[in-house]
């Protein structure tokens, strides 16, 4: 069974600081990574997605991905109350499948 | 923008009754997915399709079917509704490499 394992928290940080979430995975093979958001009540949403070693930026927002530790995590700068919201990380396994594999989710509360 | 549409934000079911769920999207991905959502529990699939007519099951298939006549749309049927199956129902669509695109989701009561 492949899995994916977050931390459920929550995490609480205070406005401004920065956020950071971590996820490892189980397949050493996987090929694909990615955070999805969801505030309470709405549907999962991509925010990030990341491919090889490294960091990746999108304003605020970064991947970061170790193969060889198999972890990968989102780092969330200048936090902001609307940060909150249960962040779930996904991995698509090797062998060329599509169908990425959910993390549980931790739950990010950004208090002012 | 990718737009997934679910025609169903709430329902509230019998036990027994049949339970249509369906969900539309406009961005011709070859892939739909149908995912239940429970506290605890997270993102668990049920079923999914990549291509018309083809569906695979996923990791929790017992009391789902699945249609898939054309493209754009998925459909997600209970047969027979029991109360276990009271859940959050997310579709999501996508083109390769795993990155989803989900509806609102339709939430499910049965009675």
């Amino acid at each position: 069974q492949k899995e994916v394992e977050q931390n459920s928290g929550p995490l609480s940080v205070p406005e401004g600081a920065i956020a950071s979430l971590n996820c490892t995975y189980s397949d050493r093979g996987s090929q694909s990574f990615f955070w999805y958001r969801q505030y309470s009540g709405k549907s999962p949403e991509l925010i990030m997605s990341i491919y090889s070693n490294g960091d990746k930026e999108d304003g605020r927002f970064t991947a970061q991905l170790n193969k060889a530790s198999q972890y990968v995590s989102l780092l969330i700068r200048d936090s902001q109350p609307s940060d909150s919201a249960t962040y779930l990380c996904a991995v698509t396994p090797s062998g060329g499948s599509y169908i990425p594999t959910f993390g549980r989710g931790t739950s990010l509360i950004v208090h002012p | 923008d990718v737009k997934v549409t679910q025609s169903s934000r709430y329902l509230v079911k019998r036990t027994g009754e049949k339970v249509f769920l369906e969900c539309v999207q406009d961005m011709d991905h070859e892939n739909m997915f149908w995912y239940r959502q429970d506290p605890g529990l997270g993102l668990r699939l049920i079923y999914f399709s990549y291509d018309v007519k083809m569906k695979e099951k996923g990791d929790i298939p017992e009391g789902y079917s699945v249609s898939r006549e054309k493209k754009e749309r998925f459909s997600l049927i209970l047969e027979s509704a029991s109360t276990n199956q009271t859940s959050m129902y997310l579709c999501a669509s996508s083109v390769a490499f795993g990155e989803l695109f989900f509806g609102e989701g339709s939430r499910l009561t049965v009675l």
